[in-house]
């Protein structure tokens, strides 16, 4: 079984602080780690993911995240808040089921204010 | 290319009637799924196919039903609407061996 835990379901930065978005992961197995942001009105979009290679991922629009199998995390970071930045952030774990399909856990989600 | 297109992007519908979601790909991905996005709860699997002619229940699929007759298209229809049904639905797709999922726009659905 897998399961993704987001802790914080509004979080609050000023423009140009640090954004940390937390994510926890439960996984049986290896896990592919994903972080998505939506925008108001828009589907998910993939900001960056994690499978297995390097520890530190990057993504887009300057977000990175690092896999801490020890502390099974996967937070989500940048080290400037942009007004731009205010959407909806999922995490999300991935595995491949049974039934040949991949199965992917999303997180409730977090929705970040960026204050000016 | 277009990638992941829904149709239509909102619709209202009353107690009991149906209607289908339209989810059309370019990017002549295998996989497709419906999810459905309710606040507060994230995404929940409807229905998924492997292929043209494929599909299985996902985590929550009674109330609708699916088809996949082309790699292009994977419709979802509601037969019996009911105010469970208000949600954000969202098609998404992948290529075999890629763990990406590209989603669509999303469809706005409420049942009153």
């Amino acid at each position: 079984a897998q399961s993704v835990t987001q802790l914080g379901s509004h979080v609050s930065v000023s423009e140009g602080a640090l954004v940390l978005l937390r994510c926890n992961y439960s996984s049986s197995v290896p896990p592919y780690l994903f972080w998505y942001v939506q925008y108001p009105n828009q589907g998910l979009q993939l900001l960056l993911k994690y499978t297995s290679a390097a520890t530190l991922v990057k993504g887009i629009n300057g977000f990175e995240a690092e896999f801490k199998k020890s502390e099974t995390s996967f937070h989500l970071t940048k080290p400037s808040a942009h007004m731009s930045d205010a959407a909806e952030y999922f995490c999300a774990v991935s595995g491949w089921n049974s039934g040949g399909y991949q199965k992917v856990t999303f997180g409730t989600g977090t929705k970040l204010q960026v204050i000016p | 290319n277009a990638g992941v297109t829904q149709t239509p992007k909102f619709r209202i519908l009353k107690i009991g009637q149906s209607m289908t979601l339209q989810c059309t790909q370019d990017m002549n991905h295998n996989y497709m799924y419906w999810y459905r996005q309710d606040p507060g709860m994230g995404l929940k699997l409807i229905y998924y196919s492997v292929g043209a002619g494929i599909t299985d229940k996902g985590e929550v699929p009674n109330g609708y039903n699916v088809s996949r007759s082309t790699t292009e298209d994977f419709p979802l229809r509601l037969e019996l609407a009911a105010p469970s049904q208000t949600s954000v639905y969202f098609c998404a797709t992948h290529t075999s061996g890629s763990y990406e999922q590209y989603f669509g726009p999303g469809t706005r659905l409420t049942v009153t």
